[in-house]
Parts: structure tokens; C-alpha cells; sequence
């Protein structure tokens, strides 16, 4: 059984270039969370979904951020317009439903230049 | 504000010593969960603790959730350097009709041959 997936595992965008993060959440799983960590922080909430619908948002910064998780496919978080300081890990987590543990992924590590 | 505060946030200590870390709130958790992450790579789930004054064991690790479940902490005994990572402690929170786990800032932990 694999387990939550994640690519790319690096990536470089220049400031202003879009970037794409994808999760592949564990068989069975069709809860996904997305987390940011910052170098030496613990991980901060950004969103989390469902299939098809976006539960809750309130991490995610308001603009230039979406997050979607399509009934086929990975879910994908985007970030339009990248500046530097969005330079960080992201990490999806799944879980089988919304009482159950979350399981992480490898994360996607952005670097802005 | 942190939720969840994390102590001490750095240790290094010689293999073969034991230690403690704490994870400490001012709000009840419904359970709290343990994680540790190693350099380029997720967090890990180590434990879940559900009930108040629960000690729950893991090989040379001891996990004990506080009886009024607003705490918990984690003793290494003899440690090795493979004990070495980022131990985070995370609780769900119920929030705009979710829930969602929050991450303390965690303990950076080095143990040294």
C-alpha cells in the first residue's frame, strides 16, 4: 500500500512564475490537508479537502493561492505570481476520514529565487 | 500565539543519556499525536495518546498524555543516534466546522556517537 505522494520533491520558480504542487493521497483516502513549514517551524495548516470541494481554507492565504482536489486525479495546491518569501516545505497529509490520523507525505521543497 | 508549545527547542545530548521533551497547552485536546521528522522528508506518526494520564510505549520511547489532557511528553531512554530528527507534537482542532491538526514548533533533537 503505498502511501501519500508528492511531486515534484524540489522545486525552483523565478519570482512571479507559477508553481504546481501535487499530492497523491493513500489508497482509501479521500481526505487531503496541505501544511507549509518554514526552516526550524512546525507545520501550519493551509487547507483541506475533499474530493471535489474545499472544506476549509482559512490557512491559505487569500490571494494567489488555490488549492483543488478533482474526483480524478492528485490534488494540487498553486501558488500564482511567487515571491520569495513563499519559499518553504509544503506537505500534504490524508487521512481516511476526518477523525482518523493524517498521514504525510515527503513534501515539496519551493525555492523562489 | 502558539497552541501547542513545544520545550526545550533545541538538545543535543551524548548517546546513551536520557532525556525528556514537552509539549505543553493552555487547551484541552481531544488526543495529541507525536511526530518525528528527519531532514528532507515528512513527519512521521509515532504515537497517538487518547486518554488523560495514557502512557503509551514505543521500544526506548515513552509517550504520556497529562490528565487534564493539556500536555504531554516524550522520554528517550538511552539514546542513539539514530534517535536524531525533529520531534513535533500536533492535537486537532475544531474550526469553521473542521478539524484540522496544529503543530507545536517542535524539538530538534541531536544525539552524538
Amino acid at each position: 500500500n503505498a502511501g501519500v505522494m508528492q511531486n515534484p520533491r524540489h522545486l525552483v520558480r523565478r519570482r512571479g512564475q507559477e508553481a504546481r504542487l501535487r499530492c497523491s493521497p493513500m489508497k482509501g483516502h479521500s481526505h487531503v490537508y496541505w501544511y507549509r513549514q518554514l526552516p526550524e517551524e512546525g507545520l501550519k495548516f493551509m487547507v483541506y479537502l475533499q474530493k471535489e470541494n474545499i472544506i476549509d481554507e482559512s490557512g491559505m492565504p487569500k490571494e494567489r493561492f488555490s488549492a483543488e482536489f478533482p474526483k480524478e486525479g492528485p490534488s494540487i495546491l498553486r501558488i500564482q505570481q511567487v515571491v520569495r518569501g513563499d519559499s518553504a516545505a509544503y506537505f500534504c497529509a490524508s487521512s481516511p476520514s476526518q477523525e482518523y490520523e493524517q498521514y504525510f507525505g515527503p513534501g515539496t521543497r519551493l525555492t523562489v529565487t | 500565539t502558539q497552541l501547542l508549545e513545544q520545550s526545550p527547542q533545541f538538545l543535543s545530548i551524548q548517546e546513551g543519556e536520557n532525556l525528556t521533551v514537552y509539549c505543553n497547552s493552555s487547551s484541552v485536546f481531544s488526543s495529541l499525536q507525536w511526530y518525528r521528522q528527519e531532514p528532507g522528508e515528512g513527519p512521521v506518526l509515532l504515537v497517538t495518546v487518547v486518554t488523560g494520564g495514557e502512557v503509551k510505549k514505543l521500544k526506548r520511547l515513552t509517550f504520556q498524555f497529562g490528565d487534564a489532557r493539556k500536555d504531554s511528553s516524550l522520554h528517550i531512554t538511552a539514546a542513539q543516534p539514530g534517535d536524531t530528527g525533529l520531534y513535533l507534537c500536533a492535537g486537532p482542532k475544531m474550526s469553521q466546522g473542521a478539524q484540522k491538526l496544529v503543530f507545536g514548533q517542535g524539538t530538534r533533537l541531536t544525539i552524538n556517537p
